[in-house]
């Protein structure tokens, strides 16, 4: 079975400055994939980043970037140069390599401060 | 391109009572799924259809849910009847053939059962 782990409940950054958000996950499948979605108050979720488990490289997009250590199971979420936008729930999500399903974890709620 | 379209946004009703939520996912996408967010936490795969055949729906409360996809487009979510530990976000999301990384969310339908 999989499982994803989010810690933070809740987390301030002030504007402009950097976040990292905790993601740590336990599978017992060799090919997975790691997924970011962010969910603004008005419900929709967001696809922000994904790794593969064989990705060498840590992935990243724009301001986004995924902090992957396999060996500790984890995939923090990296948010650079946090805006007021940036205000709102954030899920890490696993899928099993190859599937369709995801697997979401319980979500950190994040404020961007002035 | 539009998103993916869900309604109500909003639905209250009193336990006992049906309910049904529709979903249109974006167009060419064959893979549709429906997720059950409860407060406070990630969404729950409910059902999974590839085209018109639901591939996964081993969390599907048979007794009172069931969910269609007439000719592989539009589906249908169901509850009859409803309790109040239905209350929760139902999310719609639809994506383009196995293995493709990203799911596509809709804004999601808030039930609420008094």
């Amino acid at each position: 079975a999989q499982k994803i782990t989010q810690t933070q409940p809740g987390m301030f950054v002030q504007e402009k400055e950097a976040v990292t958000l905790d993601c740590t996950y336990d599978t017992s499948d060799p090919s997975y994939g790691l997924f970011w979605y962010k969910q603004p108050s008005s419900g929709e979720m967001i696809f922000l980043i994904y790794q593969g488990s064989y990705d060498q490289q840590n992935a990243t997009e724009g301001r986004y970037s995924l902090n992957f250590q396999k060996a500790r199971k984890s995939a923090n979420l990296v948010i650079s140069a946090s805006q007021l936008g940036d205000s709102a729930m954030y899920f890490c999500a696993m899928k099993r390599g190859g599937g369709n399903k995801l697997t979401f974890g319980t979500g950190t709620q994040l404020k961007v401060e002035l | 391109e539009a998103g993916v379209v869900q309604s109500p946004r909003y639905k209250i009703i009193e336990k006992k009572q049906p309910v049904a939520f529709w979903c249109n996912p974006i167009s060419g996408h064959n893979t549709l799924y429906w997720y059950r967010q409860n407060l406070g936490q990630g969404p729950e795969l409910l059902i999974r259809y590839e085209n018109e055949e639901a591939v996964d729906d081993s969390q599907l409360p048979k007794d009172r849910f069931s969910a269609e996809r007439l000719k592989g487009v539009d589906s249908t979510l169901k509850i009859q009847p409803a309790e109040l530990g239905d209350s929760a976000v139902y999310l719609c999301a639809s994506s383009q053939g196995q293995g493709i990384i990203e799911q596509y969310f809709g804004p999601g339908t808030r039930l609420t059962v008094t």
